[in-house]
């Protein structure tokens, strides 16, 4: 069976500072993957998703960027966060069907 | 289109009583359409799912209905339950030069009262 391993759970980071945000998935071959962003009681954002090694589509213009450096791992990376990035992050694959989300990552900038 | 800034609208519903969560979506080269459930703190859950060449489709105390002319989409929670509150999103799997990108409609907070 597949399943999808998002880490870390929680995060707490300074302004300026440096992110990287790490999903792997099993079970699955060349899935589609996903990053979301929910801030508190919004709904969810699609930041990038991903069809394949080294391929990256961005939806919308931010200080984050994400890496598919292999078949089932996804990365999301910031140089420096701000404040605005606090958020839930949820990391998804999908082989063209019903996306499979991760437990996700809680973000909080201070 | 997506509205991820808003607070989602509510349905506040007795236990017992039948629910519908309603969504609207913009692209009609979607083909494939899904709902959600995501309680606090986790990451959303699938329900149920529905293709473009069908109109309804039911689960397990769960219909979808989806009506292609005014792109509309509905989830049907009979006898609703105080563990089926959560928040409802619905998702369309939208088509774009060759890829395809799972989009989240805005959600709905769904509260049973016992």
């Amino acid at each position: 069976s597949q399943t999808i391993h998002q880490w870390p759970a929680t995060l707490v980071q300074p302004v300026g500072s440096p992110l990287s945000l790490e999903c792997t998935v099993e079970g699955t071959s060349n899935p589609n993957l996903y990053w979301y962003r929910q801030a508190a009681g919004r709904g969810l954002q699609l930041l990038f998703y991903s069809v394949g090694i080294g391929q990256i589509s961005s939806e919308v213009p931010q200080n984050l960027s994400a890496s598919r450096p292999q078949d089932r791992q996804f990365i999301l990376s910031s140089k420096k966060l701000l404040l605005s990035d606090s958020g839930f992050y949820l990391c998804a694959w999908s082989d063209g069907g019903q996306g499979n989300f991760g437990p996700g990552t809680r973000l909080l900038v201070l | 289109g997506e509205s991820v800034g808003l607070h989602l609208p509510t349905l506040s519903v007795q236990e017992g009583d039948n629910s519908i969560i309603n969504c609207a979506y913009s692209n009609s080269a979607s083909d494939y359409f899904i709902w959600y459930k995501q309680e606090s703190g986790k990451g959303p859950q699938f329900i149920i799912d529905i293709r473009s060449n069908m109109d309804k489709r039911q689960g397990q105390r769960v219909t979808v209905l989806l009506n292609k002319t005014v792109k509309h989409l509905s989830l049907q929670i009979a006898a609703t339950q105080p563990g089926d509150s959560a928040v409802y999103f619905c998702a369309e799997n939208r088509r774009q030069g060759g890829s395809e990108k799972l989009v989240f409609g805005k959600g709905t907070k769904l509260t049973v009262n016992p």
